[in-house]
């Protein structure tokens, strides 16, 4: 069945540091790709999509390519701040009413 | 400001009782999503809603139930034949479906058994 593998957090980065966030899918066609964040105590916003293969999507400095040849769709950033500091989630839809998400990946910015 | 207000933040509740969780939108979205989220799970789906008067169950319905009378509202109700109904309960609505959109989430509620 469909799926969304991320990478295992925490990420613990210095201010200024380059992130990347794995993550991987399988899935029946190409459907678009997501990433959300998660603020301490919030919900979910969305933070960049691609609807369609090697897109990019990118939203605040961060980037994320879809390549359907490694069914990736890796987060980036190329300097983290400590307000960047969350929890990120990778998602895709299953079906019209439904997404599958990855279980997270915490990202700890330190100053 | 148009969004998602979900209430209350936090929660308490008896075992054995059932307790009630808000979801109102003013986005006037089609669509409506309850999900359930605990530690190193992600999220997953307990219902849905694709339009008034219908909604369907996700992937953990057993234990909850919900109406969808009016559009803009769509309530959980957590009943006590929810084995282990401590977690962060996250509302969302879209458009339409998430084929190619974005779901819009509310702040959540955190719900503790005690």
């Amino acid at each position: 069945g469909d799926s969304v593998t991320q990478m295992e957090g925490p990420v613990t980065l210095s201010e200024e540091a380059f992130l990347t966030i794995n993550c991987t899918y399988t899935a029946t066609g190409y459907p678009s790709l997501f990433w959300y964040v998660q603020y301490p105590g919030e919900g979910l916003q969305l933070l960049l999509k691609a609807t369609k293969a090697d897109d990019k999507g990118s939203n605040k400095g961060f980037e994320a390519t879809y390549r359907k040849e490694t069914t990736s769709f890796h987060l980036e950033k190329g300097s983290v701040q400590v307000s960047d500091s969350a929890v990120y989630f990778c998602a895709q839809p299953s079906g019209t009413y439904k997404y599958i998400f990855g279980t997270g990946t915490r990202l700890k910015v330190l100053a | 400001d148009g969004g998602i207000t979900q209430s209350p933040k936090y929660l308490f509740r008896k075992e054995g009782q059932n307790v009630t969780l808000s979801c109102e939108q003013n986005l006037n979205h089609d669509a409506m999503y309850w999900y359930r989220q605990d530690p190193g799970q992600g999220l997953r789906l307990i219902y849905y809603s694709q339009i008034v008067n219908d909604f369907q169950k996700g992937d953990i319905a057993e234990g909850y139930s919900v109406s969808r009378e009016k559009k803009e509202s769509f309530p959980l109700t957590v009943t006590s034949a929810q084995k282990n109904p401590t977690a962060f309960y996250l509302c969302a609505s879209s458009v339409q479906g998430l084929m190619n959109t974005e779901a819009f989430f509310g702040q959540g509620t955190r719900l503790t058994v005690v």
